[in-house]
């Protein structure tokens, strides 16, 4: 089956820095990437995907990046506010329904002001 | 987007008991899906629960474990049978858009199970 790893685990950046997370998956046939934020007691949020069409995504401060060949894609957020401390997820899916994903183990990032 | 509604929202259980978790989906859906999110880790896919089918079971869950029904489009409950303290956990319902046109992934707002 698929296999999701992501890095780092923790993250701690000075508010106005830039975080990336990096994630490689296994499966080939993989073709839809979501990242997810989840805040404490909370449930996981959508905040940007891409798709194994294309090779970059933006939405306003966040950014992914998608390389086919070598599995792996990576989420970068630009001008860091506290706000954006909270745990990230990457996933990959290859199967018809984006609710059917593997998952990597997370990112704790925090953002010092 | 799809609002779910997931009950109970937190429960405390005797070891030994069988807990069941509710979905609610404010829209028909195909396919439900039921995950575990254990304390400080990620997302694990439990199974798929289909509508008028058996429901589909991911490597090291079973049905005798955590039996699911599925009577129609907009509803789902899981079963957490027989609990021990190691299924203390998050339990969470979702549903997603269908690829490659693909909606993002709903969740509920999860389950938080403790097992004494």
């Amino acid at each position: 089956g698929e296999n999701v790893e992501q890095h780092p685990s923790t993250l701690s950046v000075q508010e106005g820095d830039s975080a990336v997370i990096k994630c490689t998956y296994s499966d080939s046939a993989s073709n839809y990437f979501p990242w997810y934020k989840q805040e404490l007691g909370k449930r996981p949020q959508l905040i940007i995907d891409i798709r194994s069409n294309v090779g970059e995504k933006k939405d306003q401060r966040i950014a992914v990046t998608l390389n086919k060949t070598a599995k792996h894609f990576s989420l970068h957020i630009t001008e860091t506010q506290p706000e954006d401390s909270a745990v990230y997820f990457c996933a990959a899916s290859k199967g018809t329904n984006a609710g059917k994903s593997t998952f990597g183990d997370g990112t704790t990032l925090t953002v010092k002001p | 987007s799809a609002v779910i509604s997931q009950k109970p929202s937190r429960d405390i259980c005797q070891r030994g008991t069988s807990l069941t978790i509710q979905c609610q989906v404010d829209s028909q859906v195909t396919m439900m899906f039921w995950y575990r999110q254990q304390p400080g880790q990620s997302l694990t896919l439990i199974a798929t629960a289909n509508q008028g089918s058996e429901a589909t079971y991911e490597s090291g869950f079973v049905i005798d474990k955590f039996p699911i029904s599925r009577p129609n489009l907009t509803f789902s409950t899981l079963t957490v049978s027989n609990m021990s303290p190691e299924d203390s956990s998050i339990y969470l319902c979702s549903v997603g858009g269908g690829l490659p046109e693909s909606t993002e992934a709903f969740f509920g707002q999860g389950t938080r199970l403790t097992v004494v």
